[in-house]
């Protein structure tokens, strides 16, 4: 059974400081790692994906994999209200092909106060 | 452009009618999918098309039928509606071929039950 935990939150972090959003997985032949944003009554988002341990930096999101400990985090430097949305973590697990489907945790509701 | 689209957009039906949904994506991706996200906000995987052949088909009652008449199209139809059914659809896609498989998603399609 493949599965994806987060904290559904709510996240309160002020304008400015950082947000950090964890994810752990129960499969250990996950290869790709996927933050997604939903903002309410719209569609995931793209944000990053990671598939190698250590770090990954786009601008102010930096992904984190610990596949070791299997454990994916992302972090939202100088977060803004318009961060304000529901962070949906995804794993594809199998044998890394395209056709896999993901498997989403439940979300983290990050709200971010002006 | 509309990378990924979805129609309708809306769908309120009464219980027993035969609906059907229609995706378009036009990134030249050949793997399409089916999500189901419901009132709790969980978005789960239906079904994954590679190529117009059908990849993944988790634990949906067979009352939906996906049907893929060509690799940017994937539709979606659902016979003897029930209340349960009532969600919102996310069509998605994308490419088999190169790593690591990140998916786009459509608009969504709100299908409402009575």
């Amino acid at each position: 059974q493949k599965e994806v935990e987060q904290n559904s939150g709510p996240l309160s972090v002020p304008e400015g400081a950082i947000a950090s959003l964890n994810c752990t997985y129960s499969d250990r032949g996950s290869q790709s790692f996927f933050w997604y944003r939903q903002y309410s009554g719209k569609s995931p988002e793209l944000i990053m994906f990671i598939y190698s341990n250590g770090d990954k930096e786009d601008g102010r999101f930096t992904a984190q994999l610990n596949k070791a400990s299997q454990y994916v985090s992302l972090l939202i430097r100088d977060s803004q209200p318009s961060d304000s949305a529901t962070y949906l973590c995804a794993v594809n697990v199998g044998d890394g092909g395209g056709a896999d489907g993901l498997t989403f945790g439940k979300g983290t509701h990050l709200i971010i106060q002006p | 452009d509309t990378a990924v689209s979805q129609t309708p957009k809306y769908l309120v039906t009464q219980m027993g009618n035969d609906k059907s949904i229609k995706c378009e994506q036009n990134l030249g991706h050949d793997t399409m999918y089916w999500y189901k996200q419901d009132s709790k906000k969980f978005l789960k995987i239906m079904f994954s098309y590679n190529n117009k052949e059908l990849i993944i088909n988790e634990t949906v009652p067979n009352r939906f039928s996906p049907k893929s008449p060509d690799k940017a199209h994937l539709n979606l139809h659902i016979n003897s509606l029930e209340l349960g059914d009532s969600a919102v659809y996310f069509c998605a896609s994308s490419q088999y071929t190169t790593g690591p498989y990140e998916q786009y998603f459509g608009p969504g399609t709100r299908l409402t039950v009575t």
